[in-house]
């Protein structure tokens, strides 16, 4: 049973659209979630979220988690060719030394000019 | 420049033939990871190390060896490959454990025949 399951796990948008990616999880222990983005090689990191409702910025990206409904949404505005690329949730989890980080399948978004 | 460096960045292998993959960090990091990323499936982690002399199983261990022998290295060593072990590999490390983000290498892929 997958523990992070992100929605869509594909999506096509024009240059200009804003996309909304979603990743819901359900997990002991939750710790934090993150976001990476990753191109042709190793994942670069865009978020950390450990709070409800703060919403995380960074130039047309956007995150916010909600720790009751357990999910998490990356906002990227004026999306741009550029932002083509798979987007991975990972959540890390587990109490003492039981601790475990587990990826999403991710979302692979592609945007045409 | 702070990196994790990843060493072949491509292999072609035939099964049974044991090799290792050579992961060195230079951030005096004392956590360090291996995952594996298949299609459909997203980041996996095999073992990981809080430090030296320390290594513990991920979600996927089997057919895989780690050591800590150093800070600085975290070789994975496959005994004896097989073709369920053809993948893109990537090294991962970090302060601590929890510690984010984590600062990945650029990735290996092997192909066992």
């Amino acid at each position: 049973e997958d523990k992070v399951v992100q929605s869509p796990l594909s999506l096509v948008v024009h240059e200009g659209d804003t996309v909304t990616l979603n990743c819901s999880y359900e997990v002991t222990n939750f710790r934090s979630l993150l976001w990476y983005k990753q191109e042709k090689k190793a994942p670069t990191f865009l978020f950390m979220l450990t709070s409800s409702g703060i919403e995380k910025k960074s130039g047309r990206l956007s995150s916010i988690l909600d720790k009751k409904e357990l999910f998490s949404i990356l906002n990227i505005t004026a999306t741009q060719t550029g932002d083509s690329a798979v987007y991975l949730c990972a959540v890390e989890w587990g109490g003492g030394s039981n601790y475990k980080l587990t990826f999403g399948k991710g979302t692979l978004l592609t945007v045409n000019p | 420049e702070a990196q994790v460096t990843q060493n072949p960045r491509y292999l072609i292998t035939v099964t049974g033939k044991k090799l290792t993959v050579t992961c060195s960090q230079n951030m005096n990091h004392e956590y360090m990871s291996w995952y594996r990323q298949d299609p459909g499936l997203g980041l996996r982690q095999i073992y990981y190390s809080m430090n030296v002399e320390v290594t513990d199983k991920g979600d996927v261990p089997e057919g895989y060896k780690v050591s800590r022998k150093e800070k600085r290295n975290f070789p994975l060593i496959l005994e004896s490959p097989s073709p369920n072990q053809t993948s893109l590999y990537f090294c991962a490390s970090s302060r601590y454990r929890g510690d984010q983000p984590q600062h990945f290498g650029d990735g290996t892929r092997l192909s066992i025949l």
